[in-house]
């Protein structure tokens, strides 16, 4: 059964681009959240996805977007890019978001000059 | 604000001494409580959890984790580290009703072998 894959895996962009990450979920896993990592700050929730319909969402700008899919395919969008949004980006499927066992990808390392 | 603490942000061990991982947070109602493991390389996977029941519970890898309600604490415990133990343990609650996994900032563990 293949695990959550996210694309790209690596990216640099500069200040004030935007940035579009994806995320496809383990097959039939509808729930997909969204985390950013970063080094001492741990994981922080942006979004969660059911059924393309976003569920909650965390403590960020509205420059951090998201969306989900027929599919469940999810992608997150990072608009006007400051130095602070530098982080790995980490998606996570899940059958019930309500469970707390979630199976994460690899994340999107993004790094912004 | 509902939030997660680990006490240890790097704790360094040789091989077969004891580990005690420390997670307190700050929720008053139900919750759900996990450690999630992330090894060098690898993808961010879930350890152990409680939900209700016996507090004290184990994990794959010979780890357990004792839940003590009146301190509001989660720590993760092993009586013989190994060096493939190497990793970025994540202590995690699920607030019920906030459909939301907040995660603590994590412990970087290292084993000298």
């Amino acid at each position: 059964k293949a695990g959550v894959t996210q694309t790209p895996r690596y990216l640099i962009k500069t200040r004030g681009q935007q940035v579009t990450l994806s995320c496809s979920p383990i097959s039939g896993h509808r729930s997909v959240s969204w985390y950013q990592q970063t080094p001492g700050q741990g994981l922080q929730f942006l979004f969660e996805y059911f059924s393309e319909t976003q569920r909650n969402k965390g403590n960020f700008p509205g420059r951090f977007s998201g969306r989900q899919f027929s599919n469940s395919r999810s992608e997150m969008n990072v608009s006007t890019l400051e130095l602070g949004d530098s982080a790995l980006y980490l998606c996570a499927s899940s059958l019930d978001y309500n469970t707390g066992e979630l199976f994460f990808g690899e994340g999107s390392r993004l790094t912004v000059l | 604000a509902q939030s997660v603490s680990q006490h240890n942000h790097h704790v360094i061990l040789s091989e077969a001494a004891s580990l005690e991982l420390g997670c307190n947070y700050s929720y008053g109602g139900t919750v759900n409580l996990f450690w999630y493991v992330q090894y060098p390389g690898q993808h961010l996977q879930l350890l152990l959890k409680y939900f209700s029941g016996d507090p004290l519970v184990k994990g794959i890898k010979g780890f357990e984790a004792e839940f003590i309600k009146s301190k509001f604490s989660f720590n993760l415990r092993k009586p013989s580290v190994q060096w493939s133990d190497t990793a970025e343990y994540f202590c995690a609650v699920l607030i019920q009703g906030a459909q939301k996994l907040v995660f603590g900032q994590g412990t970087r563990l290292t084993i000298n072998p």
